[in-house]
């Protein structure tokens, strides 16, 4: 089946640096990749939509300069967390659906849990 | 708010009892997803009904969903303590954005 990489698992970084959490399709390609955003005991907020070759479209209220997509090939998406402050500590997940397929199921991947110190 | 409701928010059952959740949501879909979630993990697709099906099985999973209503529910069947974990409903547009709910924490006991 289909599978997303998605590294690190976990990540802790000081106030003010940048985080990048990668997303990976290792066997099938996806043109559009998703970003959530999960706080504990809480649901998946979306926040960004991610296609390769063009521009993410960010969710309302998501500030698109401090979290950076980048989905340079078909099998990539990336997400940086810029000047990371201790309210961006969070679950982030990325999911992907395969070029061309009709919306079944998404693949997410394992998801990044980064704590800002 | 871009999610829908589920209820309950927390359920607790012994081993081997049924335990339905259910899910509302606001806009047209073209299909309704459920995800299971174990603690700090990823998510895990467990059945998709599209917005013209109205009942669909997979193993112990019984979905149902009434486009009328804006509502589904996921029924697990005689339950075990490993399907204790957090379910998701997830409704696709259009555009292919897939929006949540808020959740419902299982809790199976032995």
């Amino acid at each position: 089946g289909a599978v997303v990489s998605q590294h690190p698992s976990w990540v802790i970084c000081k106030s003010g640096t940048s985080v990048k959490i990668e997303c990976r399709s290792l066997d099938f390609q996806a043109t559009t990749m998703f970003w959530y955003r999960q706080f504990p005991k809480q649901s998946l907020m979306l926040m960004a939509t991610s296609n390769e070759g063009s521009k993410a479209t960010y969710e309302q209220g998501v500030e698109k300069d401090k979290f950076l997509i980048n989905h340079a090939s078909l099998t990539l998406s990336t997400l940086t967390v810029t000047s990371a402050h201790p309210e961006d500590s969070s679950f982030y997940i990325c999911s992907a659906v395969p070029t061309g397929s009709s919306q079944y199921g998404y693949t997410f991947g394992s998801g990044t849990r980064l704590t800002v110190v | 708010s871009q999610q829908g409701e589920e209820d309950p928010q927390a359920l607790s059952i012994q081993e081997g009892e049924n335990a339905t959740m259910n899910c509302s949501y606001k806009t047209s879909i073209n299909n309704l997803q459920w995800y299971r979630q174990n603690s700090g993990r990823g998510l895990v697709h467990l059945i998709l009904i599209r917005s013209n099906e109205r009942e669909k099985h997979s193993g112990r999973l019984r979905v149902t969903l009434d486009t009328s209503k804006k509502s589904s529910s996921l029924l697990i069947t005689a339950s075990r303590a490993a399907d204790t974990a957090s379910y998701f409903c997830a409704t696709a547009n259009q555009g292919g954005k897939l929006i949540f709910g808020q959740g419902t924490e299982l809790s199976v006991k032995p």
